[in-house]
C-alpha cells in the first residue's frame, strides 16, 4: 500500500495568512494526487484533482502543486470559511489512501 | 446537478451485515467513466476508502476489507450498495457514497454520510 503522511498535523493562522500544507507518498504517484477540505459533520470537498487542477466552484486562492512523492496545497490568503481540516489522497494503485489530515484553526 | 443519498440502519449487532444504499439522484449512475464509491470515516479520524464498483460493472476493493466488502449496483433503482459482512465495533463509522472521476479518480461528489454503530 502507497502511505500518505502530512505535515504539519494541524496548525493555527489567521485570516489573511498564507497557508500551506505538505503531502508526501511512499512511493512516486506522478500527479495521482487530490485535496479535500472537511468541517465537522460534514463530508469532504474536493478542492484540488491530479495535484494541481482546480475543482469547479473552489476560489482561485487555493493551489496544488508537486509530482512524484511530494506535494503542496497553498491558501494564499486564509478565509474564515478555510478553518477546517485538509486531506490528500493518492490514486496511483489500490488500495486508495489518504493522509491522516492537517487541522487548521484559527490563531 | 447530481447528489447522493445514503440510507441503511444506523445500528447493527456484531457478527451481522451491515447494508447500504446510495441513490443517485440529477443523474444516471451508468453514465460512463465513474467510480461509484464507498468511504468511512472511524469517530474522530481519517478516511478510509472501501471500495469502489466502476460503470462497467467491475469491482475494486480495499484488501483490508475485501473478505466481507460486496459493492453491487441497481440500475433500474439508479442505487449503488454496500454490504460488509461479520461486523464488529471496529465497523462502528460515518460511511459515505461518493462519485469518483477521472483518471486522478477524484471524489466529487459526496453523500452527506451516515453514521453506523455496530453494538449488541
Amino acid at each position: 500500500d502507497i502511505q500518505m503522511t502530512q505535515s504539519p498535523s494541524s496548525l493555527s493562522a489567521s485570516v489573511g495568512d498564507r497557508v500551506t500544507i505538505t503531502c508526501r507518498a511512499s512511493q512516486s504517484i506522478s500527479t495521482y494526487l487530490n485535496w479535500y477540505q472537511q468541517k465537522p459533520g460534514k463530508a469532504p470537498k474536493l478542492l484540488i484533482y491530479a495535484a494541481s487542477s482546480l475543482q469547479s466552484g473552489v476560489p482561485s486562492r487555493f493551489s496544488g502543486s508537486g509530482s512524484g512523492t511530494d506535494f503542496t496545497l497553498t491558501i494564499s490568503s486564509l478565509q474564515p470559511e478555510d478553518f477546517a481540516t485538509f486531506y490528500c489522497q493518492q490514486s496511483y494503485s489500490t488500495p486508495l489512501t489518504f493522509g491522516p489530515g492537517t487541522k487548521v484553526d484559527i490563531k | 446537478q447530481v447528489q447522493l443519498q445514503e440510507s441503511g440502519p444506523g445500528l447493527v449487532k456484531p457478527s451481522q451485515t451491515l447494508s447500504l444504499t446510495c441513490t443517485v439522484s440529477g443523474g444516471s449512475i451508468s453514465s460512463g467513466g465513474y467510480y461509484w464509491t464507498w468511504i468511512r470515516q472511524h469517530p474522530g479520524k481519517g478516511l478510509e476508502w472501501i471500495g469502489y464498483i466502476y460503470f462497467s460493472g467491475s469491482t475494486n476493493y480495499n484488501p483490508s476489507l475485501k473478505s466481507r466488502v460486496t459493492i453491487s449496483v441497481d440500475t433500474s433503482k439508479n442505487q449503488f450498495s454496500l454490504k460488509l459482512s461479520s461486523v464488529t465495533a471496529a465497523d462502528t463509522a460515518v460511511y459515505y457514497c461518493a462519485r469518483g472521476r477521472g483518471f486522478s479518480v477524484a471524489f466529487d461528489i459526496w453523500g452527506q454520510g451516515t453514521m453506523v454503530t455496530v453494538s449488541s
